[in-house]
């Protein structure tokens, strides 16, 4: 039971645009902690893609852009490649762990 | 360029401690938060605690109680001890640089992961 929900699995066509959620509540996101987002392939350690609710990394295409509004938080996608196909965490504070709570994790599969 | 690696046994038996270590080269373990994390096997990932370069502990609630991070700056290493394990316990332990942005940590770097089994 993750303190960030996120959908289990989500998928698009190479090319095509593909955002995934993460809701929150008043505990984390809702209170106003930024939002980052990772990138974990099979067998590796995850990769952060966007900090601070929005900045990207050095290296991380600008394909991937993240947001935030309320209780929740987004990551999109754009002009998906076969690369991209791999699990995705969001993470933020939330204050009922008094430190750092994820999302369980969506799969994206590029079709 | 930073780097992690975590090292210690692989397999721990039921109710004994878990111990690992992780090495950081290639910067200094000030001014950061020192990072465990855990995923086990086909599931998300799981905070475990953290530790600010000043000494200060983090622990996940579930987990105080059995939890101990420590930091050796002469070292530059820092140590995860989780007493009396149980299968549930059975994960790729990860260790994480944190940096923070507006108060909220994030990890930049990462060791590759250590499986720790628990199991008799």
């Amino acid at each position: 039971q993750s303190v960030l929900t996120q959908p289990p699995s989500v998928s698009g066509a190479p090319g095509q645009r593909v955002t995934i959620s993460c809701t929150g509540s008043s505990s984390n996101i809702g209170a106003g902690y930024d939002v980052h987002w990772y990138k974990q392939l099979p067998g590796t350690a995850p990769k952060v893609l966007i900090y601070g609710n929005r900045n990207r990394p050095s290296g991380v295409p600008d394909r991937f852009s993240g947001s935030k509004s309320g209780t929740s938080a987004s990551l999109a996608i754009t002009g998906l490649q076969a690369e991209d196909e791999a699990d995705y965490y969001c993470q933020s504070y939330d204050r009922s762990l008094s430190g750092v709570g994820f999302g369980g994790g969506t799969k994206l599969t590029v079709l | 360029q930073v780097q992690l690696q975590e090292s210690g046994p692989g397999l721990v038996k039921p109710s004994e401690t878990l111990s690992l270590t992780c090495s950081v080269s290639g910067g200094s373990i000030s001014s950061y938060y020192w990072t465990w994390i855990r995923q086990p096997p086909g599931k998300g990932l799981e905070w475990i605690g953290y530790i600010y370069y000043s000494g200060s502990t983090y622990y996940r609630p579930s987990l105080k109680s059995r939890l101990t991070i420590s930091l050796d700056t002469s070292k530059n290493q820092f140590s995860l001890r989780l007493s009396s394990v149980t299968a549930a316990d059975t994960a790729v332990y990860y260790c994480a640089r944190g940096d923070t942005i507006y108060g909220v940590a994030y990890f930049d770097y990462w060791g590759q992961g250590i499986l720790v089994t628990v199991s008799s």
